[in-house]
């Protein structure tokens, strides 16, 4: 069965430096999510791609934030100065269509922020 | 100041029980629910979605009801196993006349623990 995956699983970095997180979305699917979920809290919105663009951002998602589908198959979240708030586990998620469509996430990544 | 993480209810069972976990959600245009199971360190799975237009959907094992007069969904799991363990959001779309099309509000959760 087709699986969202997530690269790497775990990432620990010194605040201030720059991480990106790679996400290999359902290969037919065409929209694209990312979601964060800080320690023992709810999931929460960060972003949404289609066709090369965001289609929406939540607040949290500044300008330290951006995202990018560098290729045709992965779909990438960057974070350019990190902070120590920025310490969660991210989820990418992909779904077929945008609207009332099923999204299937990723195992996540868990970013660790020193 | 320092965040704090939520305390979420939970709901522990005896295998083989019937379970209900219970969801309130807030945006009363919102027109299509999703319930989600999430195990320890993984990603929300997908368990059974229903559309405003339904009241009730069932799948394997499982059955959502959609109150929309109260704005409260319900997942029953049915036979419960030990597997079922995990903790369960329910998440929801906003409606076709919003904005945001794509965007999932998720619940707090719920923490189902399973005893044999």
């Amino acid at each position: 069965e087709p699986e969202v995956t997530q690269t790497p699983s775990h990432q620990v970095t010194q605040m201030g430096q720059e991480v990106i997180l790679r996400c290999v979305p359902i290969s037919n699917h065409l929209y694209f999510y990312w979601y964060r979920q800080i320690l023992g809290q709810k999931v929460e919105f960060l972003v949404s791609f289609y066709n090369n663009e965001i289609s929406e951002k939540s607040e949290i998602f500044d300008d330290q934030f951006s995202v990018e589908r560098p290729d045709g198959s992965n779909f990438t979240l960057k974070i350019r100065s990190t902070k120590l708030e920025d310490s969660a586990m991210y989820f990418c998620a992909s779904s077929e269509t945008e609207y009332q469509e099923t999204q299937y996430f990723g195992p996540g990544t868990r970013l660790l922020v020193l | 100041g320092e965040s704090v993480g939520l305390h979420l209810p939970t709901l522990s069972v005896q295998e083989g029980d019937n379970s209900i976990i219970n969801c309130a959600y807030s945006n009363s245009a919102s027109d299509y629910f999703i319930w989600y199971k999430q195990e320890s360190g993984k990603g929300p799975q997908f368990i059974i979605d229903i559309r405003s237009n339904m009241d009730k959907r069932q799948g394997q094992r499982v059955t959502v009801l959609l109150n929309k007069t109260v704005k409260h969904l319900s997942l029953q799991i049915a036979a419960t196993q030990p597997g079922d363990s995990a903790v369960y959001f329910c998440a929801e779309n906003p409606s076709l006349g919003g904005t945001s099309y794509g965007k999932l509000t998720f619940g707090q959760g719920t923490i189902l623990t399973v005893h044999p």
